[in-house]
């Protein structure tokens, strides 16, 4: 069974670093094929993806964020951290962490994104 | 970026109706297309993916068609627990982007 849980603070101040972590059950990230990405949710509007990290650490990011964000992985304890610095209170969202899952088309390959944990909401407030 | 934009915003159904909801991408992006469903306060959950793939354990009510730019997502007879916001999402390049949604609502 796939699970995963977001945990990290539920308040943070502006410019401080955000840091989340995803600890996840039921599949492993030396397997290929396997990533984890984050993804957040404002209040009321759609869902932006922030990053992922593959099962070979490769590692991809938002354009607009990517100066701002960090992903990374710990295989041993089944959990991938992402941090956001300097943070402002657009940063305000329901941030989730979801398996990616890569699968062949008959000689191609797609993405997509097939477990997602229940979501932490973040709030960005002085 | 590749933009995806998502039609209509919103839509008023009954139970028992068939909906389509569309998707076109910026540009071409072969069938690299999955759709999900939101519920109020709940994560997204994935409906449909490489455009017409039912996900597994999702009733065969759904099906996903489209290719290159445009996409739809169809429900064949809505259900009261389909009521709910959907989206689309390309993972065709890097940064992945979703559509702005579409909430399905009783008529």
């Amino acid at each position: 069974q796939v699970t995963l849980r977001e945990s990290g603070p539920a308040l943070v101040k502006p410019t401080q670093t955000l840091t989340l972590t995803c600890a996840f059950s039921g599949f492993s990230l030396k397997n290929r094929g396997m990533g984890v990405s984050w993804i957040r949710q404002p209040p009321g509007k759609t869902l932006e993806w922030l990053a992922r990290v593959d099962w070979d650490d490769d590692k991809y990011y938002s354009t607009s964020l990517k100066t701002r964000v960090t992903i990374s992985k710990d295989t041993s304890k089944n959990q991938v951290v992402l941090t956001v610095t300097n943070v402002d209170p657009v940063d305000t969202a329901t941030y989730y962490c979801a398996r990616s899952r890569l699968y062949d088309i008959g000689g191609y390959y797609l993405w997509y994104l097939d477990y997602w944990g229940q979501g932490t909401l973040v709030t960005v407030s002085s | 970026d590749i933009q995806m934009t998502q039609s209509p915003p919103s839509l008023s159904a009954s139970v028992g109706d068939r909906i389509t909801i569309t998707c076109r991408a910026s540009q071409m992006i072969a069938s690299y297309v999955n759709w999900y469903q939101q519920t109020p306060g709940k994560a997204p959950k994935l409906l449909i993916y490489a455009s017409s793939n039912l996900q597994s354990g999702v009733p065969s009510r759904f099906s996903g068609s489209g290719s290159g730019t445009d996409f739809t997502l169809t429900i064949g007879s809505l259900l009261p627990e389909d009521f709910a916001t959907y989206f689309c999402q390309q993972s065709y390049a890097s940064p992945w982007t979703f559509g702005q949604g579409t909430k399905v609502e009783f008529k």
